[in-house]
């Protein structure tokens, strides 16, 4: 079975551009969730959807915001983007409660 | 925001060397998770522990948990080349699923 896989891998937007990340679980996965690492830091929760239901949020802004579709698969949005928000942006997937299984990750670096 | 620090922060041993990293936490858990990643890219789970378990092992790996301290220890036993990466600590509380993590080991087995 593949997976957690997403897309983009890298990405360089600048300041005020606005980004879409995507993530696709590992098939039966009903559970997506993302995270932001910051270089030399731990993930930090963003987001959590499990059928298409938000089901948790970290200390984020409203310039992020995320959904997941009918088959799972999942979106993170960032507006106005800032240097900030330089990182590596990660999915994970699980089953209803289980461990989490990370995707590679997407880099973006905000100039 | 982080959980809690893991220490040390940078870790340096020889191969075939143990070694042994330290979490600490804050709040009551559900259980405490550690993952691996290597060069920045996806984390791997490697082991859970839950909150009435004081010690688990897997193949080299032996983890265990203090709740009266909150604190728990990853020793990698015999280490390999392969071992180095970044090993992270998560928490998960009682009634969500979000994977709190700590700051991070960085580990380095000199062959």
């Amino acid at each position: 079975d593949a997976g957690v896989t997403q897309s983009p891998t890298h990405l360089i937007k600048t300041r005020g551009q606005q980004v879409t990340l995507r993530c696709s679980p590992i098939s039966g996965h009903k559970s997506v969730s993302w995270y932001q690492q910051v270089l030399g830091q731990g993930p930090q929760f963003i987001f959590q959807y499990y059928e298409k239901e938000e089901r948790g949020r970290g200390n984020f802004p409203d310039r992020f915001s995320a959904r997941q579709f009918p088959n799972y698969s999942s979106e993170l949005n960032v507006n106005a983007l800032l240097l900030g928000d330089s990182a590596l942006y990660l999915c994970a997937s699980s089953l209803a409660s289980g461990t989490a299984n990370f995707g590679p990750g997407t880099r973006l670096l905000v100039l | 925001s982080q959980q809690g620090e893991e220490d040390p922060q940078a870790l340096s041993i020889q191969e075939g060397e143990n070694a042994t990293m330290n979490c600490s936490y804050k709040t009551s858990i559900n259980n405490l998770q550690w993952y691996r990643q290597n060069s920045g890219r996806g984390l791997v789970h490697l082991i859970l522990i839950r909150s009435n378990e004081r010690e688990k092992h897997s193949g080299r790996l032996r983890v265990t948990l203090d709740t009266s301290k909150k604190s728990s220890s990853l020793l990698i036993t015999a280490s390999r080349a392969a071992d180095t990466a970044s090993y992270f600590c998560a928490t998960v509380n009682f009634g969500n699923e979000k994977l709190t993590f700590g700051t991070g080991t960085r580990l380095t087995i000199i062959p």
